[in-house]
């Protein structure tokens, strides 16, 4: 079974701090992904990656940037963390390249992030 | 922009009756669509990926189908139990080329299967 993993259930941190949100998964998936989850807002992708070191702007990038640099690991950074990034964020992976069509997301089981 | 909308927001059945929750999105040029189920506090679970070239897939008790042209998925449980209350979400790429595109939602429907 494909394995998903993220580092923290719950975290709480103030405002300004500068915080890691880690994501491995086990399945040697080209694609990960990162996505906050809102209530009334639903789930909006942030940035995503389909190699190691590569990556890309989803919708709501700002205030976030992403590394990469081993294949299974990917974080998410809030350089200065704000009350309105308060959120669940979910990691998610994929397989990526000519098995476009197969591209079944698995996701991690979130973390729960709070900025006071 | 692709949209995702999910009808209805909440259901309440009773147990033993079969259902269907309905995704619509509005850029017809997908390669897949996919179904997760969210339980409270939780992660997605991914219950079915229909390719492009399909019209239904099937797992055990679910049954989804696909209808590309009017841009329509729906989701058929079958014989539902209380355990199958969670929130339903559709999910499709975000954008119309092939690569590595993340997903957009639907809001979802809140199921919940009284005993």
């Amino acid at each position: 079974d494909v394995k998903v993993t993220q580092s923290s259930r719950y975290l709480v941190k103030r405002t300004g701090e500068k915080v890691f949100l880690e994501c491995v998964q086990d399945m040697d998936h080209e694609n990960m992904f990162w996505y906050r989850q809102d209530p009334g807002l639903g789930l909006r992708l942030i940035y995503f990656s389909y190699d190691v070191k590569m990556k890309e702007k989803g919708d709501i990038p700002e205030g976030y940037s992403v590394s990469r640099e081993k294949k299974e690991r990917f974080s998410l950074i809030l350089e200065s963390a704000s009350t309105n990034q308060t959120s669940m964020y979910l990691c998610a992976s994929s397989f990526g390249g000519a098995r476009v069509a197969y591209n079944e997301q698995f996701f991690g089981p979130g973390t729960r992030l709070t900025v006071l | 922009k692709q949209e995702v909308t999910q009808i209805p927001a909440a259901l309440s059945v009773p147990e033993g009756e079969n259902l269907v929750l309905n995704c619509s999105f509005t850029d017809s040029a997908i390669y897949n669509l996919q179904w997760f189920r969210q339980d409270p506090g939780k992660g997605l679970t991914s219950l079915l990926l229909i390719q492009s070239s399909q019209r239904e897939q099937t797992s055990g008790r679910l049954n989804a189908s696909l209808d590309k042209s009017s841009g329509r998925s729906t989701l058929y449980i079958a014989a539902s139990q209380p355990g199958d209350s969670a929130t339903y979400l559709c999910a499709v790429p975000l954008y119309s080329g092939g690569g590595a595109d993340g997903l957009t939602f639907g809001k979802g429907t809140h199921l919940i299967i009284q005993p």
